[in-house]
């Protein structure tokens, strides 16, 4: 399982509120991601990071942050979650370096915004 | 774990019979492929992975077909068992840090 853990695994809360995701890793892996998955769109991009404090945006970064202050952990925030951002979220990390390498996901929290 | 419940294109089977599941990706810039499954109720895995200098690749039970031409890539499975139903996204890197996905297939086989 690459040492992936993402918590909560599940959570619902109410529009307006903040939310953070938290993926913690256990084997020093440099790029951690966070893709969410929606009916009819697959795995889309939110965020990445390449470094302690080095991150970018993917595909739909409208509405989160990130962070990343130690290796380990990348953290996900939903500044004031809105019904839109209900979806099931992955973290990964990628093995090797640069476009090398397979990304190995965790087991997923699903976010319920009402 | 957690799965969606995604309204996906879908390939039917007969156990022991042979599947392919077919992807177009969007960059022409794109120089390395995955193939990941995705069981119900859990994260994605890799199967087998492809670089653009390579048509083909082969591991077990599975072989990866890159057509740059036409912007193409394939799964072959042989002798599909039930195991193998689930979703099939490929992934193609753009550049040299993302990973992007495709919508995803869902192969269903029938005993």
């Amino acid at each position: 399982d690459a040492g992936i853990t993402q918590s909560p695994r599940h959570k619902v809360t109410e529009t307006g509120t903040p939310v953070t995701l938290r993926c913690h890793q256990t084997e020093n892996h440099r790029y951690m991601y966070w893709y969410r998955q929606d009916p009819g769109h697959g795995l889309r991009l939110i965020h990445y990071s390449y470094g302690v404090k080095d991150t970018d945006k993917g595909e739909v970064s409208d509405g989160y942050s990130v962070s990343r202050s130690k290796t380990e952990d990348f953290l996900l925030t939903l500044e004031s979650a809105t019904s839109s951002q209900t979806s099931v979220y992955f973290c990964a990390i990628r093995q090797g370096l640069g476009n090398t390498g397979e990304l190995f996901f965790g087991e997923g929290s699903r976010l319920t915004v009402l | 774990g957690e799965s969606v419940g995604l309204h996906l294109p879908t390939l039917s089977v007969q156990e022991g019979d042979n599947s392919i599941i077919n992807c177009a990706y969007s960059n022409s810039a794109s120089d390395y492929f995955i193939w990941y499954k995705q069981e119900s109720g859990k994260g994605p895995q890799f199967i087998i992975d492809i670089r653009s200098n390579m048509d083909k690749r082969q591991g077990q039970r599975v072989t990866v077909l890159l057509n740059k031409t036409v912007k193409h890539l394939s799964l072959q499975i042989a002798a599909t068992q039930p195991g193998d139903s689930a979703v099939y996204f490929c992934a193609e890197t753009p550049n040299t840090d993302k990973l992007i996905f495709g919508t995803g297939t869902r192969l269903q086989v029938f005993p």
